[in-house]
């Protein structure tokens, strides 16, 4: 089936510094990815859209300076947040969606766990 | 965006069926009804989706109501890796994010 792999699996850090996440798709060519946060004991909050070439589309009350999404390619998109601070800690989940005809299952990663001190 | 209502949590014994129900009474024509699932401390998994008739794979069965209006995922024989949390979720449109509700929490018991 389809894979998703995201990269690193977790991050501890110190505050102030800019982390990146990556997100793949393994075996196929995704058109429209997307990042999620989930904070513990909550469901994931959607955070941006994002399709190859174009710039993302970020949800209200995300901040597009400090969550900068880059879609390179059909198989890669990274997630820097930038300068993180302790509020930042959380579990970021990307996932992949290839349309090519009628409604297509999402394919996750397995989240990268941030830690910020 | 249709929202969707599932129980906060159901209890199952292993090796015994179980029916995760969903209302979704504002769906509209052409909302595909999309089921996930999550293990603690990883991404979502795909489960199972539809649009009017029945379907039935590997993992699991999605009963789908008449009127749409209601669908029931059956896990014919649950097993202790199916503790999860369960999202009913309706997508109205292809390349469109899912947004994700509470969902319910499953637990399996030996």
């Amino acid at each position: 089936g389809a894979v998703v792999s995201q990269h690193p699996s977790r991050v501890i850090c110190k505050s102030g510094t800019s982390v990146k996440i990556e997100c793949r798709s393994l075996d196929f060519q995704a058109t429209t990815m997307f990042w999620y946060r989930q904070f513990p004991k909550q469901s994931l909050m959607l955070m941006a859209t994002s399709n190859e070439g174009s710039k993302a589309t970020y949800e209200q009350g995300v901040e597009k300076d400090k969550f900068l999404i880059n879609h390179a390619s059909l198989t890669l998109s990274t997630l820097t947040v930038t300068s993180a601070h302790p509020e930042d800690s959380s579990f970021y989940i990307c996932s992949a969606t290839f349309e090519g005809g009628g409604n297509q299952p999402q394919h996750f990663g397995d989240g990268t766990r941030l830690s910020i001190l | 965006d249709a929202k969707t209502t599932q129980p906060n949590s159901m209890e199952s014994n292993e090796e015994e069926p179980v029916h995760l129900p969903c209302n979704h009474s504002t769906i509209s024509g052409t909302d595909y009804i999309h089921w996930y699932r999550q293990l603690p401390s990883q991404g979502p998994e795909y489960v199972i989706h539809g649009l009017t008739s029945n379907v039935n794979n590997r993992m699991a069965s999605l009963a789908i109501a008449e009127d749409r209006k209601s669908s029931t995922l059956i896990l014919h024989r649950a097993t202790l890796r199916d503790a999860a949390v369960y999202y009913c979720i309706l997508r109205p449109q292809a390349g469109t994010a899912l947004i994700f509700g509470k969902g319910t929490t499953l637990s399996v018991s030996s």
